[in-house]
């Protein structure tokens, strides 16, 4: 089975410009994650949707950052303008329903986003 | 506020040398995951706890969850090379909905051959 899918795995680009991050979560998964990682502050929630609409967006750094969810199958992440402290790594993440316990969270591989 | 804190933050371990990692919280927590992640790549979950004094075993790693519930321990026996990586807790929060994780700092693993 296909796992979560980003695009694209790497990405330099100048300050100033726009950036488009692109996930395709797993087929049937309710929530979809955006994260980013950093050596200085780890692994840090960007913001979630459950059934394509964002639920909690509260880590998201700034007006700059933006999140999308057209359709359960595609997700973006939008920098604009990017800022050379955006530099991290972003994965997105999807899993099913919550129960009792929480479900295991699929991850992708991430795109490295680099910001000149 | 609220938030699940590892130690230690590195670990460095002889191969085949045995080693423990630690999850601590000062809430109580419904729930443990954890995750490795390997040099370049991206975390892939490993096992779920849910309850008080749970043990869970694969192969040479053994999980568990406290009594209370605030804290959780990975330990890895006989440390080969293929354990290297970062390995992380997380858990969902109390007041926090959904499938929404808070993940640990990371222990951070590197085994000397």
């Amino acid at each position: 089975d296909a796992g979560v899918i980003q695009s694209p795995r790497h990405e330099v680009t100048e300050m100033g410009q726009e950036v488009t991050l692109r996930c395709k979560p797993i087929s049937g998964h309710d929530y979809l994650f955006w994260y980013r990682q950093t050596m200085m502050r780890g692994l840090e929630l960007l913001i979630y949707f459950n059934n394509n609409v964002p639920i909690d967006d509260s880590g998201m750094p700034e007006d700059r950052f933006s999140a999308k969810m057209p359709n359960a199958s595609f997700s973006t992440l939008k920098i604009q303008p990017s800022e050379p402290r955006d530099s991290a790594v972003y994965f997105c993440a999807s899993s099913l329903r919550a129960g009792v316990g929480n479900q295991p969270q699929h991850f992708g591989d991430g795109t490295r986003l680099s910001i000149l | 506020g609220q938030q699940v804190m590892q130690i230690p933050q590195y670990q460095h371990v002889q191969e085949g040398e045995d080693f423990t990692t630690y999850c601590n919280s000062s809430t109580t927590l419904s729930n443990i995951q954890w995750y490795k992640q390997r040099p370049g790549g991206h975390p892939v979950f490993l096992i779920q706890l849910v309850k008080s004094g749970e043990v869970k075993k694969q192969k040479r790693l053994t999980f568990q969850f406290g009594e209370a519930k605030k804290n959780s321990s990975l330990h890895i026996t006989a440390t080969q090379t293929t354990d290297v990586g970062t390995y992380f807790c997380a858990s969902r929060l109390p007041d926090t909905a959904g499938n929404k994780l808070t993940f640990g700092g990371g222990t951070r693993v590197l085994v000397k051959p």
